[in-house]
């Protein structure tokens, strides 16, 4: 079945830095989302992206289906920005979740 | 706009024990969601439910139970609570299942504590 592996593992970058977050996924997706979990838990829905690019405010996903990757660019990024980005893929109607990038911005 | 309500926030008991959290949404979604998440890990599918009274297994759902008892609200219960299965129980909505890239809405969470 469908797998997905996302990296880095964790991020650590200063304030005003651009981040760049990696997913590849195993099989062909109709379906790539990235999501933002906040530390204190709660879960949001960032871009839905299955090929393409996708922009929203700072954010810009890449999605290139053949290849079976997606990134997530974060440009300038803030404190605020500071979470795990969870992206999830597609496979037999069921999204499946990678491990997460764990961002830490620095003031 | 909506939100999903989970309760309990944490749910303590002991193990062996059958515990039940409780979802509820007011976005008027057809699909709701129970996905349990390991620290450090992805989300994993328990159970989840396309309409009122349907109940569909995820890869997650022995050891488990659900019921959507009206289109609003979606119940878990751990059958018999283990150590190893604390985590945190994440409840969400969509307006369907299809692969449409529609959006999931998800609770707060509620961790779950087994001592």
């Amino acid at each position: 079945g469908q797998q997905v592996q996302q990296s880095p593992a964790s991020l650590v970058l200063q304030e005003g830095e651009n981040a760049e977050l990696q997913c590849n996924f195993s099989s062909t997706a109709t379906q790539l989302q990235w999501f933002y979990q906040s530390p204190g838990g709660s879960l949001v829905s960032l871009l839905s992206n299955p090929s393409g690019t996708k922009h929203t405010g700072r954010l810009t996903s890449t999605t290139v289906t053949k290849e079976r990757r997606s990134s997530l660019h974060i440009s300038s990024s803030q404190t605020t920005d500071s979470g795990t980005y969870l992206c999830a893929s597609d496979s037999n109607y069921q999204l499946i979740w990678g491990s997460g990038t764990k961002l830490i911005i620095k003031p | 706009g909506g939100i999903i309500t989970q309760t309990p926030k944490f749910l303590i008991g002991q193990e062996g024990q059958k515990l039940t959290l409780k979802c509820q949404q007011n976005f008027n979604h057809d699909t709701m969601y129970w996905y349990r998440q390991d620290s450090g890990k992805g989300l994993r599918l328990i159970y989840y439910s396309i309409t009122e009274n349907d109940l569909q297994k995820g890869d997650l759902s022995e050891g488990y139970d659900a019921s959507r008892e009206k289109k609003s609200s979606f119940s878990l219960t751990v059958t018999s609570a283990q150590k190893n299965e604390m985590a945190v129980f994440l409840c969400a909505s969509s307006i369907d299942r299809g692969p449409s890239g529609n959006t999931l809405y998800f609770g707060e969470g509620s961790r779950l504590i087994v001592v």
